[in-house]
């Protein structure tokens, strides 16, 4: 069957260091990753999208990285910093198809 | 969010009522979804629109039906409320060209006693 798997419900880490947050999939062969942030009580707001045939993306002080042999995305935030909580979801979509499948999402806590 | 808006942004209704909620944008985007949200459960696809006479069903459509009276507006019914359909609903959009790339409104938090 499919599944998207976030490595773990909840996430702390110390202010200043850099959160990894991870999201495997099986039997999907999708043709974009994309990681969303999640407040309290909101929508989820787009963050950063990669394509199958790229293996890293940046943005700012974001990173994706995308490694299809592996079935894995890792989500990496450097110098994180308290307004950096939230929950963070992937969400994949195959080659061919409109829809979006989302993770169930992991809660980052940074400490200050 | 400010171009996404979700109507009402709180419900709570009874067995068997009949409910519609509501979304607006001001993107301008052709593509329209509904999700709904449960905790542990993750974000699930109710029904999505390519364009006023473009509707599909999502992977969790019984129960509800939609209606795209313009290209701003979809709307989400439930035709006989149940329990089981207490959760986060969120509208979203995206433009044409990148399906990929989706702006949520704000939830409806529906709870049905």
């Amino acid at each position: 069957s499919q599944k998207i798997e976030q490595n773990s419900e909840a996430l702390n880490i110390q202010e200043g260091k850099t959160a990894t947050l991870t999201c495997n999939y099986t039997n999907y062969s999708p043709a974009y990753l994309q990681w969303y942030r999640q407040d309290p009580g909101r929508g989820p707001v787009f963050l950063l999208l990669i394509r199958e045939n790229e293996k890293e993306k940046r943005k700012e002080r974001l990173k994706v990285t995308f490694d299809t042999t592996l079935k894995q995305s890792l989500f990496h935030i450097t110098a994180s910093q308290p307004a950096d909580s939230a929950t963070y979801l992937c969400a994949l979509q195959e080659a061919g198809s409109y829809q979006l499948t989302f993770g169930k999402g992991t809660k980052l806590s940074v400490i200050p | 969010d400010a171009d996404v808006t979700q109507t009402p942004r709180n419900r709570i209704t009874k067995t068997g009522k009949r409910i519609m909620l509501e979304c607006s944008q001001t993107k301008g985007h052709d593509r329209m979804y509904w999700y709904r949200q449960d905790p542990g459960l993750g974000l699930r696809l109710i029904y999505y629109s390519f364009d006023v006479k473009d509707i599909n069903k999502g992977e969790i459509s019984d129960g509800y039906s939609v209606s795209r009276q313009a290209q701003a507006k979809f709307s989400l019914s439930l035709e006989s409320a149940i329990p089981n359909q207490t959760a986060l609903y969120f509208c979203a959009t995206s433009p044409r060209d990148r399906t990929y790339e989706q702006y949520f409104g704000p939830g409806t938090r529906l709870t049905v006693t």
